[in-house]
């Protein structure tokens, strides 16, 4: 089974600045089967990155995926009030699924 | 636009049963991948079951095989999930997802979950 570690666990940030959170595989991935999550307080997760970098729908472009093998990237270029949430990588490869821990964004 | 509702979760005591339903609407049913996802607590998400269009292939997480059974009626447009023997660390919000893009999909729509707590 594929094990997905994201870290920071939490990040503390202002709004405008560059969120970097990272998640890493413990084995090599198809960037294909890879996606990134929101989740605010309340509300269900909702897709942002399908395919490691490609934005899903009505997601706005300061949201961007990267990476390729382990290492995948998720970067918001300049925080807006409403990016503060939990975040989610997913590997999609075929059951079983795998989810990563969360990177809770947080205001500073 | 995809509209995913789930129902059928409460307070339920150790080793007794349950049925979580999922009603959806605004996409053709019949050509998705369904999952059903968890979340304890505080906790994060856990993959938890998946079912083909056509109900032919159906795959579980370790921790539920065997006592979880996913299945889907086409023509009510409708995923379930029969949940026997649970346990306490069932206890979670248990949301209904699709995949547009098959069993290898990414989950594109996500009900808004519903509650199962297990408990003497």
């Amino acid at each position: 089974e594929i094990v997905l570690t994201q870290s920071p666990g939490t990040l503390s940030l202002s709004p405008g600045e560059r969120a970097t959170l990272s998640c890493r595989a413990s084995q090599i991935l198809s960037s294909s089967y890879f996606a990134w999550y929101q989740q605010k307080p309340g509300q269900a997760p909702r897709l942002l990155i399908h395919a490691t970098s490609n934005r899903a729908t009505g997601i706005p472009d300061r949201f961007r995926g990267s990476g390729s093998g382990t290492d995948f990237t998720l970067t918001i270029s300049r925080l807006e009030p409403e990016d503060f949430a939990v975040y989610y990588c997913h590997h999609h490869g075929g059951p079983p699924h795998s989810f990563g821990q969360g990177t809770k964004l947080e205001i500073k | 636009e995809a509209h995913l509702v789930e129902s059928g979760g409460g307070l339920v005591q150790p080793g007794r049963s349950l049925r979580l339903s999922c009603v959806t609407s605004g996409f053709i049913f019949d050509d998705y991948v369904m999952h059903w996802v968890r979340q304890a607590p505080g906790k994060g998400l856990e993959w938890v079951s998946s079912i083909s269009g056509d109900s032919g292939s159906t795959a579980y997480a370790d921790s539920v095989k065997g006592r979880f059974t996913i299945s889907r009626d086409n023509a009510k447009t409708s995923l379930y999930l029969q949940m026997n023997s649970l346990r306490a660390e069932d206890t979670a919000l248990y949301y209904c997802a699709t995949s547009t893009g098959g069993w290898s999909g990414d989950f594109d729509y996500w009900g808004q979950g519903t509650q199962v707590t297990v408990s003497s």
